[in-house]
């Protein structure tokens, strides 16, 4: 249990689908970050949210959708999604400013058919 | 944030130390060396990070050349459990996220 929650932990959604994928953190971070982890690849980084407003976004295509409502709590809304969008999506909190370590959580596995 | 280079696989005898070597030759003045693992499908686990100083934890020990320029994570008695993926990881101190690489492969056997 590192305090990083991340529901659910597996997901099969048709590339017409809308679904949600949700992080919550209980470590009082002020930073959420998601990252992508496909097959044999290295974790990729996707999303950086710092005191709630979005600071990163690497070039993720619109079909991925994040949002912050809150310190602790951190979304990735998917729709349309691609076969090759299949991965482990992985949530990410850390106090940024301060030299600390990040806390993943246990991450969602995705597969879009 | 720098590159590091890490090599790509690596094996262990369990019980034996496990030496991961890993160079940030380009590393700045205020950056951290940061050591993670992602054991298989499962989010990346901290396991220490240091300065310039050497570093020991309850899970690793971190040595850091006088330069900087590489470093060196140690897990003294390393258990089948130890297989995973070790990423070398540096990181200013003001910085967001940790960029990873593709880290060491370590397969500790019995």
């Amino acid at each position: 249990e590192t305090g990083v929650t991340q529901t659910p932990r597996h997901l099969v959604m048709g590339m017409t689908n809308k679904k949600s994928l949700k992080c919550e953190q209980h470590l009082g971070h002020n930073a959420m970050y998601w990252y992508k982890q496909s097959a044999k690849k290295p974790l990729e980084l996707m999303f950086v949210y710092s005191l709630e407003e979005r600071v990163e976004n690497n070039s993720v295509p619109s079909r991925f959708s994040p949002e912050c409502p809150n310190s602790s709590h951190l979304f990735l809304h998917l729709h349309t999604l691609q076969p090759e969008d299949s991965a482990l999506y992985l949530c990410a909190s850390s106090q940024v400013l301060i030299n600390t370590e990040a806390f993943f959580g246990q991450g969602t596995r995705l597969t879009v058919v | 944030d720098a590159k590091t280079t890490q090599p790509p696989s690596m094996d262990c005898a369990e019980g034996r130390a496990a030496n991961l070597p890993c160079n940030h030759s380009t590393i700045s003045g205020n950056e951290y060396v940061y050591w993670y693992r992602q054991i298989h499908s499962q989010g990346p686990q901290y396991i220490i990070h240091g300065l310039k100083n050497n570093e020991t934890n309850e899970m690793a020990s971190l040595i850091i050349t006088e330069d900087r320029k590489s470093s060196t994570l140690i897990l003294p008695h390393a258990t089948l459990r130890d297989t995973a993926v070790y990423y070398c990881i540096v990181r200013e101190n003001s910085g967001y996220a940790l960029n990873f690489g593709k880290g060491t492969s370590l397969l500790v056997t019995p």
